[in-house]
Order: structure tokens, then C-alpha cells, then sequence
């Protein structure tokens, strides 16, 4: 059974950092391209950010480029979603979800995790 | 770019069935789509990719009372034999370039 598990949230000041974990198990995790996607309290779901299988590739959402950055450690099994400049509008639950190809083609995530909530509030 | 609607509420009674409809902006009637559910206080879960010709492809683990089909810009998922554990958000997903991977705004399922 595939289990993605996020860690690292929590209540942070604007304009402040904050680093996002997943660790992700019983799959082989180095063949996989991998998300972050965010969901506003009471909102829609909204994509953040993808990394290839070897780190090579990534790609960010317009609302996150320049501040948040993408990583993978595939030794450790583990996705990171390092955000800087933290604003009030990036208050939001981030899921972890893996993309069916290793290099992120496929139009849809087959798995997800259950979520890590970040709060940015003075 | 493309954007994907899709209708805020739908109801239906145990035990019936109910068709959610999610619909592919002008010039993207080609695309393929994506099913997500997510129930109260968990993330999403993957259901199906449904294919332009209405064929699809389904999660591990998702139940034969799931389907999909496709007419023109509208994706379609539709949930026979109803039970209360699929009331939920259910949310289509595609990708496209410029905006990459997309959701429509979600469709909160009540089970009546």
C-alpha cells in the first residue's frame, strides 16, 4: 500500500520560512516524479510544484515561483517543499502526490497523502 | 488556457445514482480528465483518467459503482448504488501548457 506522509507544518510569520517534508513509502520511490499541491482553508485544490524521478526537472506554479523551491532525496525516500517569503495567501494544507511517470507527464496524481497544514500569521 | 468547471453542489438519494459533470473550456474539448474524492478531513484519492473517447482508467482500489464517460467538452463520473461514504468533494484534474496541471473548482456531493 503506497503511503505518502507530510511533516513540517505549522504556524509561521509572514515573510518567513518554512520547510515541508514527505516521506514516502512501499513504492519505489526513485522511478517517480512527485508533488506538492495546496488547498486553502474551505478552497479548491491548487498545484504547486513537481520534481522529476532524479531531481533534474522541476516546475512551479506562477503563485510560488521565485520563493518556494522543490527537492528529493531519493536515498532518504523523502520530497521537501522549502518555502520562503511566506504570505498570508499561502495559508493552506499541502499534500504530497506522486505522479504516475518519472518524469511528470502523466495529467493526474495517482496518490496522495494526507496532508501537513501550514498557517502564516503574525 | 485551459479551465475545468464544475457545478458547487449535487444531491441524490441512497441508493441512486448521480452523474457529476466537469467541462472543458473552449479550444480544449480534446483533453483527457482526471477524478479525484475527497472526504471530509482526509486528502483527495485518486479515481479514474477518462478519456476523451469516454474510456478510463481507474485508481487502485476504486469501486465498480465508479464510472466515466465523455460527450463533447463534458467529462462525466457517475456513481450507481449511492452510499453514504461518497459523500464528499469531488474535484477533475488535467493538465495543460502554460497553467500545467489544473482542478476545477470542486463538487460537494450530499447524500440524501
Amino acid at each position: 500500500q503506497v503511503q505518502l506522509v507530510e511533516s513540517g507544518g505549522g504556524v509561521v510569520q509572514p515573510r518567513r520560512s518554512l520547510r515541508l517534508s514527505c516521506a514516502a513509502s512501499e513504492f519505489t520511490f526513485s522511478t517517480y516524479a512527485m508533488h506538492w499541491v495546496r488547498q486553502a482553508p474551505g478552497k479548491g485544490l491548487e498545484w504547486v510544484a513537481v520534481i522529476s524521478y532524479d531531481g533534474s526537472e522541476k516546475y512551479y506554479a506562477d503563485s510560488v515561483k521565485g520563493r518556494f523551491t522543490i527537492s528529493r532525496d531519493n536515498s532518504k525516500n523523502a520530497v521537501y517543499l522549502q518555502m520562503s517569503s511566506l504570505r498570508a495567501e499561502d495559508t493552506a494544507i499541502y499534500y504530497c502526490a506522486r505522479d504516475p511517470t518519472v518524469a511528470g507527464t502523466e495529467l493526474y496524481f495517482d496518490y496522495w497523502g494526507q496532508g501537513t497544514l501550514v498557517t502564516v500569521s503574525s | 488556457q485551459v479551465v475545468l468547471t464544475q457545478s458547487p453542489s449535487a444531491s441524490a438519494s441512497l441508493g441512486a445514482s448521480v452523474k457529476l459533470t466537469c467541462t472543458l473550456s473552449s479550444g480544449h474539448s480534446s483533453y483527457a480528465i482526471a477524478w479525484h474524492q475527497q472526504q471530509p478531513e482526509k486528502g483527495p484519492r485518486f479515481l479514474m483518467k477518462v478519456n476523451t473517447d469516454g474510456s478510463h482508467i481507474k485508481g487502485d482500489g476504486t469501486p465498480d459503482r465508479f464510472s466515466g464517460s465523455s460527450s463533447g467538452a463534458e467529462r462525466y463520473l457517475i456513481i450507481s448504488s449511492l452510499q453514504s461514504e461518497d459523500e464528499a468533494d469531488y474535484y477533475c484534474q488535467t493538465w495543460g501548457p502554460g497553467v500545467h496541471w489544473v482542478f476545477g473548482g470542486g463538487t460537494k456531493l450530499t447524500v440524501l
